[in-house]
């Protein structure tokens, strides 16, 4: 069974503060993919990044950055600089890359973040 | 990306009635899924609407509480019967980008469904 861990429940940072959410997860599939999603306030999700799980570069988008760390089974999030319009609930997820639970998504318990200004 | 809408966008109902949500992506997918926030909650997958088949539901879902139609490449409906309160929540639909399944995931606008 797959799991999907995110131990922060909710994080609290003042503007411009460096944050990182913490993933990790567990599958016992060979070949999947790693996703981060953002809920903000108005509820919709709105897709972030997806991992392959052979590919364990890390990326950066703007401020968005992601670490994946295969032998942790861990897929962090750090937003640089953080704003106010980052505040919103982060999901991450995991799906297989095959067999029956292919595009099947199972979710973290998701991660609060507060920025102030 | 694939440009999902659904309907109703949010409804209020009353315990014992049954409420259908519709979900229409903009282009032809193969697989198209449906997902459960309940208040506070993360997203559960409640089923997976197959076209030309019947849905493939999950641990602790059931065709009779959640029918699902599928009757193209771009349309599925979810109905909640016999509402209570516990199945207030918001409803998803899901749907793979279209690079390949389980690759890219997009979700609709989602359903608020409040249930007295």
């Amino acid at each position: 069974a797959q799991k999907v861990t995110q131990a922060q429940t909710e994080i609290s940072v003042v503007e411009k503060e460096d944050v990182t959410l913490d993933c990790v997860y567990e599958t016992r599939d060979t070949t999947y993919y790693l996703f981060w999603y953002k809920q903000p306030p108005s509820g919709e999700l709105v897709f972030l990044i997806r991992r392959n799980s052979f590919d364990e570069q890390n990326e950066i988008s703007g401020r968005y950055s992601w670490n994946f760390q295969k032998s942790t089974s861990s897929f962090n999030f750090t937003i640089t600089a953080s704003q106010v319009v980052d505040s919103a609930v982060y999901f991450c997820a995991l799906s297989a890359a095959g067999g029956t639970s292919y595009g099947k998504l199972t979710f973290g318990q998701g991660t609060i973040l507060t920025v102030h200004p | 990306s694939a440009v999902i809408s659904q309907k109703p966008s949010r409804d209020i109902c009353q315990r014992g009635t049954s409420l259908t949500i519709q979900c229409q992506v903009d282009s032809q997918v193969t697989m198209m899924f449906w997902y459960r926030q309940q208040p506070g909650q993360s997203l559960t997958l409640i089923a997976t609407a197959n076209q030309g088949s019947e849905a493939t539901y999950e641990s602790g879902f059931v065709i009779d509480k959640f029918p699902i139609s599928r009757p193209n490449l771009t349309f599925s409906t979810l109905t909640v019967s016999n509402m209570s309160p516990e199945d207030s929540s918001i409803y998803l639909c899901s749907v793979p980008g279209l690079a390949g399944v389980g690759e890219t995931q997009y979700f609709g606008p989602g359903t608020r469904l409040l249930v007295l």
